[in-house]
């Protein structure tokens, strides 16, 4: 089944130490999105690729980065994390920017999702 | 205040029915969404409406849509332990494929 793939599902890491997080999809969607979840709170976008251009939100930190290398993959790197930094991240594809799926509804499918703890 | 607002939490007895609501700001919002979130996973699609729509019917799943109110509800008919889950509404703008999430009802279904 097409769908949107997320590893690792849990990653342990130090204050300080670099973490990449990975996404890849199998659907062909232009669009592929960051979003960082913690609880009870709004998913958060942090950025997003349409094709190849990248656009980030004005409040994520620069600790975050994040690298397309092709349509199917997409990378989430966090510099150096902090403890704030602790949540789930989840990864979600978008057939066609703004003229979305059927009947031009913006669907996204996520993948699972990676939860990340700081230690 | 948030673009989209729900409430935290609903708990519910097997077999009622749950009603999750949800408002927004925007009053050019083209589309609307429902998302499920079950513990652990990531978010999936429900169902949406479009805007000009007043309501949405999908086997046990309602949406009303009242456009004056800026009022969205998704009424889940004979809830049951499968459908707790945190529900997420979200709003899409004109041709914006950046959709606006609230932070999510968290339904709770006991015996």
């Amino acid at each position: 089944d097409a769908m949107v793939i997320q590893n690792p599902r849990y990653q342990v890491t130090q204050f300080g130490k670099p973490v990449t997080l990975s996404c890849s999809q199998t659907l062909n969607h232009n669009v592929m999105y960051w979003y960082q979840q913690k609880s009870s709170q709004a998913p958060k976008l942090l950025f997003h690729y349409y094709d190849k251009d990248f656009n980030n939100e004005a409040d994520t930190p620069d600790n975050f980065q994040s690298r397309r290398p092709n349509t199917s993959f997409c990378f989430l790197d966090i510099r150096s994390p902090g403890l704030g930094d602790a949540a789930m991240y989840l990864c979600a594809t978008n057939p066609r920017g703004g003229q979305g799926g059927p009947g031009g509804a913006n669907v996204l499918t996520f993948g699972a999702g990676s939860r990340l703890t700081v230690l | 205040g948030e673009d989209v607002e729900q409430s935290l939490f609903l708990s519910v007895r097997e077999g009622d029915s749950s009603v999750i609501n949800c408002t927004y700001t925007d009053s050019s919002s083209t589309y609307l969404y429902w998302y499920k979130q079950e513990p652990g996973a990531g978010l999936q699609l429900l169902t949406y409406i479009f805007s000009n729509m007043d309501m949405k019917q999908d086997q046990r799943l309602t949406v009303l849509l009242n456009k004056k109110d800026k009022h969205l509800s998704l009424r889940i008919a004979d809830t049951q332990t499968g459908d707790s889950a945190i529900y997420f509404c979200a709003e899409s703008i004109g041709g914006s494929y950046i959709p606006t999430f609230g932070r999510g009802t968290s339904l709770i279904v006991h015996p």
